[in-house]
């Protein structure tokens, strides 16, 4: 059974650059949270997608979109990059948008010089 | 404010030691779940335990207990005997609800534990 896989694992961009980072759920999950996590602190809530739509969102601006598929993957997608947008990027799935039970990726570490 | 706040930053025992890990919150919502997870080196987060704010039982699993007093708003952890692998970030975490019937997720900034053997 797989479980939450994230590509790529590490991405350096230029700052004003667009990134885009992937997700696959666990097998069965149909909801994926993203996380933004800075160095030493804990993970930022972005947004969650299900059913293909944008569920909930945390305090991001709207350089920061997403992307669910029929087939429940997702993507993560920032514009204009920023230094401070460097961090571990997290993604989490689960069966439906309650935040009861989620699966964490190993993330994608996106460095921004 | 609705947050969550570890005060230890960084934690360093030695094997063998019990260590509690603190976790205070802050929320209007009358109902809310608490969880702990564990960040190894390798990044992924690592579910450890859930509670919903009608449950104050404590809970024993194995090495590791939590203590969840609602008067206090205080979520804790304990290792008992701690061993070299349970050197992780641990975080606490918090449902919060939004409008519309929206939630998310709101994370402490954690804290380090290191054991050394």
């Amino acid at each position: 059974d797989a479980g939450v896989t994230q590509s790529p694992t590490h991405l350096i961009k230029t700052r004003g650059q667009q990134v885009t980072l992937r997700c696959s759920p666990k097998s069965g999950h149909d909801t994926v949270s993203w996380y933004q996590q800075a160095l030493g602190q804990g993970p930022q809530f972005i947004f969650q997608y299900y059913e293909e739509e944008e569920r909930q969102r945390g305090n991001f601006p709207d350089r920061f979109s997403g992307h669910q598929f029929p087939n429940y993957s997702s993507e993560l997608n920032v514009n204009a990059l920023l230094l401070g947008d460097s961090a571990l990027y997290l993604c989490a799935s689960s069966l439906g948008t309650s935040f009861y039970e989620q699966y964490f990726g190993p993330g994608t570490r996106l460095t921004v010089t | 404010a609705q947050k969550v706040t570890q005060a230890q930053t960084e934690i360093s025992v030695v094997e063998k030691e019990d260590v509690t890990l603190d976790c205070v919150y802050e929320t209007r919502d009358t109902t809310y779940y608490l969880f702990w997870y564990k960040q190894p080196p390798s990044g992924e987060l690592v579910f450890l335990i859930r509670r919903n704010s009608f449950d104050e039982q404590n809970e024993i699993s194995g090495r590791y207990s939590w203590n969840f007093q609602k008067s206090t708003s205080s979520f804790n952890f304990t290792i008992t005997a701690s061993q070299v692998v349970d050197s992780a970030v641990y975080f606490c975490a918090l449902t919060l609800k939004g409008t519309g019937g929206s939630e998310k997720l709101v994370f402490g900034k954690g804290t380090k534990l290191t054991v050394n053997p």
